[in-house]
């Protein structure tokens, strides 16, 4: 079985700051790694995947992530965090064997950029 | 080229009512998802396809039939509904074939009641 763990209900940061958001995995193999934005309303947009290779991995909108195999983790970044992007954002995880493209997410982080 | 289309965006139901949820993708995508998403929880899956005729259960099915007549089209019935289904519902699809890691392409959801 496959499982996702998004450690913090919500992350609060100032404009400009750094933002990470934590998440951590558990899959048989190597696994395939994927981080989503959602905004109010909206559905799902993807922001970056790991599939394989160099451990950083960059995305849209400035923000990067960083794969850890030991610590079974895969922390979304970016460098300075905007007001835009406050939203609920989501790992997920899939395990190469998975049919159907399967993904199994975590329960979503919301963060919140103050000016 | 609209993407990911989902109908209703809002309905609400009275317990025991029956209702389809409509999906349809212009993209020619083999895969297509159902998930639910509730507070804390995620997005978890419901049911998904690898293509026309051919469905199968994800993580959470009981209460919800899907068939797969074309490829652009994926919809999801409710037989009986039950308020522990209130929830928002996503549809998501994405190319086959390789790479197999393709990243999911989402609609922008049906937010249902049920009283």
């Amino acid at each position: 079985a496959q499982s996702v763990a998004q450690p913090e209900d919500q992350v609060n940061v100032a404009e400009g700051n750094p933002l990470t958001v934590k998440c951590t995995y558990s899959v048989s193999g190597n696994p395939y790694l994927f981080w989503y934005v959602q905004y109010p309303n909206r559905g799902l947009q993807f922001l970056l995947k790991y599939i394989t290779g160099d451990n950083l991995v960059k995305g849209s909108y400035g923000f990067e992530a960083e794969f850890n195999k030991s610590q079974t983790s895969f922390h979304l970044k970016k460098p300075s965090a905007l007001v835009s992007d406050s939203a609920l954002y989501f790992c997920a995880v899939r395990a190469p064997w998975a049919a159907g493209n399967k993904l199994t997410f975590g329960g979503g982080t919301r963060v919140l950029v103050k000016p | 080229n609209a993407g990911v289309t989902q109908t209703p965006k809002f309905q609400v139901l009275k317990t025991g009512q029956s209702m389809t949820l409509q999906c349809a993708q212009d993209m020619n995508h083999e895969y297509m998802s159902w998930y639910r998403q509730d507070p804390g929880m995620g997005l978890r899956l419901i049911h998904y396809s690898v293509g026309a005729g051919i469905t199968d259960q994800g993580e959470v099915p009981n209460g919800y039939n899907v068939s797969r007549s074309t490829t652009e089209d994926f919809p999801l019935r409710l037989l009986s509904a039950a308020p522990s289904q209130t929830s928002v519902y996503f549809c998501a699809s994405s190319p086959s074939g390789s790479p197999t890691y393709n990243e999911q392409f989402f609609g922008p959801g049906t937010r249902l009641t049920v009283l």
